[in-house]
């Protein structure tokens, strides 16, 4: 298995609250993805990182931000959280070899994310 | 913007027999990679079988093919010989070849019940 990381496993919050949540990989890939998984909606992109600063907006990406100092970590804010960001997070890795790539994704164990 | 659907939103099988998952998708792109994603109740995300919009011959793992219609942009997973540990959440999801766009749209997911 890839060696991704995220933290917390499960947090519960109060609407208004900032929270950051953590992933870390091992693998020293390029591409970082955070998605979020809803009943319904499968997982939507939030935001992703092809390199250290170097990051860009899914589909999703209102009321997060993002950011990447160093290649191992991948960071996902939510500047003031809201009952409609409870949701189940993935982290998601990917390496990049130059020209057309065929690298699956390899996804962390996920965070279970409640605002109250 | 592509997008994936996935008509069928429960399925369940007999153990032992075949079921078919359905999965269509829209793109303008002519190459581009396919794939089938199986999420257990222990939330993993585990990639099944993975398709080469290029390449003609339809992708096999072990008890798992797809049905590969790329003008119909048709991508169907097929599962012979069902067993109990194949009851999960099942998501196609859909990613272009171009260098510098590594991102998966997925579907909304096929939930697969097995019956004893």
């Amino acid at each position: 298995d890839a060696g991704i990381t995220q933290s917390p496993r499960h947090k519960v919050t109060e609407t208004g609250t900032p929270v950051t949540l953590r992933c870390h990989q091992t693998e020293n890939h390029r591409y970082m993805y955070w998605y979020r998984q809803d009943p319904g909606h499968g997982l939507r992109l939030i935001h992703y990182s092809y390199g250290v600063k170097d990051t860009d907006k899914g589909e999703v990406s209102d009321g997060y931000s993002v950011s990447r100092s160093k290649t191992e970590d991948f960071l996902l804010t939510l500047e003031s959280a809201t009952s409609s960001q409870t949701s189940v997070y993935f982290c998601a890795i990917s390496a990049a070899r130059g020209g057309a790539t065929n690298e699956k994704l390899f996804f962390g164990s996920g965070t279970q994310l409640s605002v109250l | 913007a592509q997008t994936v659907t996935q008509s069928q939103p429960e399925m369940s099988v007999q153990e032992a027999e075949t079921v078919t998952l359905s999965c269509t998708y829209d793109t303008s792109e002519s190459d581009y990679y396919l794939f089938w994603y199986k999420q257990p109740p222990s939330r993993q995300m585990i990639l099944v079988i993975r398709q080469e919009a290029y390449k003609q011959q339809n992708a096999t793992e072990n008890r798992f093919s797809v049905n590969f219609q790329k003008a119909a942009k048709s991508f169907s997973l097929k599962i012979s010989d069902s067993q109990l540990g194949d009851a999960a959440m099942y998501f196609c999801a859909y990613r272009p070849t171009n260098f510098g766009n590594e991102k998966l749209t997925f579907g909304t997911g096929t939930r697969l019940t097995i019956i004893p």
